[in-house]
C-alpha cells in the first residue's frame, strides 16, 4: 500500500541554524500538510498546501517556517533560524482530494540543542 | 475551539474486551476522522465520517456521529495487546485537522 515518507527520522540541529525537512507524500495526492507534536501534547496543524501554493498556516507557522514542492515528488518544510521551543515530531501528510482522509508519515523527531 | 475532545484520557482493559472512547467538538464539521498513534510512531488513519453519516464500521471498529450532539464515539471490540495506543479524534474542515488530546488505551493481557 502507499505510504507517506518522511526523511530525516531523527535530527539533531544546533539552534539558529536551518533546517530541512522532507516529505515524499503519496504520489497521486493533491493536498499536502505539516503538522508537529511537542512531546506529551496535542498535534498541531503548521501548514495546508495546495496548487502549488498555501492554503491555510496556523500561527504557529511564522516568517521562519516556509514550504516548498520543488518538483513531482517532494514536500519540504524548512526552519531558517532554529529554537529551542522547535523541538518535536514533524509529520507530514496527504490526501487525495475533498472529504478524504489524511496519510500520515512516521514523522522526522527534530532536537534543537 | 474548533479541536475534537476525547474522553476518558486514559482507559485499561483486559484483553477481550470492548473499549469506547468519545469525541466532542465545538464547531461545524465536514467529516471526523478517528486516528491511532503508537508510542513514538506516525499517526495512522482509522476510520472517516461523513457529516451525513451516523455509522461506520471498519473491521473490530465502530464509529458513531452525532451532529446534534456535536459529538463521535470510536468502539474497538474484543480488543487485544496490539491495540494498546493512543486514540485522536479530528475534525476535518477544508484546509486542515484540528486534533484533540487523545485517549491512551492499554490492553492488559
Amino acid at each position: 500500500e502507499p505510504e507517506v515518507t518522511q526523511t530525516p527520522s531523527h535530527q539533531v540541529t544546533q539552534m539558529g541554524q536551518e533546517v530541512i525537512l522532507r516529505c515524499v507524500p503519496i504520489s497521486n495526492h493533491l493536498y499536502f500538510y505539516w503538522y508537529r507534536q511537542i512531546l506529551g501534547q496535542k498535534v498541531e496543524f503548521l501548514v495546508s498546501f495546495y496548487n502549488n501554493e498555501i492554503s491555510e498556516k496556523s500561527e504557529i507557522f511564522d516568517d521562519q517556517f516556509s514550504v516548498e514542492r520543488p518538483d513531482g515528488s517532494n514536500f519540504t518544510l524548512k526552519i531558517r533560524s532554529t529554537k529551542l521551543e522547535d523541538s518535536a515530531m514533524y509529520f507530514c501528510a496527504s490526501r487525495w482530494g475533498s472529504d478524504q482522509p489524511q496519510h500520515f508519515g512516521d514523522g522526522t523527531r527534530l532536537s534543537i540543542l | 475551539s474548533q479541536q475534537g475532545e476525547e474522553d476518558p484520557q486514559a482507559l485499561s482493559i483486559q484483553e477481550g474486551e470492548n473499549a469506547t472512547m468519545n469525541c466532542s467538538y465545538k464547531t461545524s464539521i465536514n467529516n471526523l476522522q478517528w486516528y491511532r498513534q503508537n508510542s513514538g510512531r506516525g499517526l495512522v488513519h482509522l476510520i472517516l465520517i461523513r457529516s451525513n453519516e451516523r455509522e461506520k464500521h471498519s473491521g473490530r471498529l465502530r464509529v458513531t456521529l452525532d451532529t446534534s450532539k456535536k459529538s463521535s464515539s470510536l468502539l474497538i471490540t474484543a480488543s487485544r495487546a496490539a491495540d494498546t495506543a493512543s486514540y485522536f479524534c479530528a475534525r476535518a474542515n477544508d484546509y486542515k485537522l484540528s486534533f484533540g488530546a487523545g485517549t491512551t488505551v492499554t490492553v492488559r493481557a
